[in-house]
């Protein structure tokens, strides 16, 4: 069985300022990690993934995530923060494809502070 | 290109009554999953359709159901509604199970009363 942890379920940053969105992950299998945005009112937006590979994974919006294997983490990174991304954001975890059950985490709200 | 669509964008039931929503995946995309997202909670999986067979159920209650049909669109049926189904429905797209990214629509937002 795979689960996801979101550490923080709130997060308020100021504007132009960096921010660090915690994620954990427990798998007996090889994982494969996903950060989706989701604006209010609207669906998922898919940020960037990890599959194999270099473990510092580039995404839309100049967000970027480090996957950990051996802290089962997978936390996500801005550098600078604009008040365009405040929105919920979801840490999920997959199994080999062909299982594509996505699991999520229970989100992180992103607020901006001008 | 269009992407996921979903319709109703928002529906209203009341308890014992039954629901339909409906997806459209992106032109090329054979799977349909299913999710349901509970307000300040994280998407839960419900269903997986791939060629009109289904390949993978969430932990659901039998009064949640599922078809795809030939044009890989994709219907979720839920009957005798409790309050606990209100939630917001998302529909995810993908060209087949191997792919590693699912696209998802915006979302049919059921409320129960």
């Amino acid at each position: 069985a795979q689960s996801v942890t979101q550490l923080d379920s709130q997060v308020p940053v100021f504007e132009e300022a960096p921010v660090e969105l915690r994620c954990n992950y427990s798998s007996s299998v090889s994982v494969y990690l996903f950060w989706y945005v989701q604006y209010p009112n609207q669906g998922l937006q898919l940020l960037l993934k990890y599959l194999s590979g270099s473990t510092l994974v580039k995404g839309i919006n100049g967000f970027e995530a480090e996957f950990n294997k051996s802290q089962t983490s997978f936390h996500l990174r801005k550098p600078s923060v604009h008040i365009s991304d405040t929105a919920e954001y979801f840490c999920a975890v997959s199994g080999d494809f062909g299982n594509e059950k996505l699991t999520f985490g229970t989100g992180t709200r992103l607020t901006i502070i001008p | 290109d269009a992407g996921v669509t979903q319709s109703p964008t928002h529906l209203i039931k009341t308890r014992g009554q039954h629901v339909t929503l409906r997806c459209s995946p992106i032109s090329g995309h054979k799977s349909v999953s299913w999710y349901q997202q509970v307000l300040g909670q994280g998407p839960q999986f419900i269903f997986q359709y791939y060629e009109k067979e289904e390949r993978g159920r969430g932990n659901f209650p039998d009064r949640f159901s599922a078809r795809q049909f030939p044009n890989y669109s994709s219907e979720l049926n839920v009957n005798a509604l409790l309050l606990g189904d209100s939630a917001l429905y998302l529909c995810a797209s993908r060209p087949d199970p191997s792919t590693d990214t699912q696209y998802f629509g915006p979302g049919t937002r059921l409320t129960v009363l």
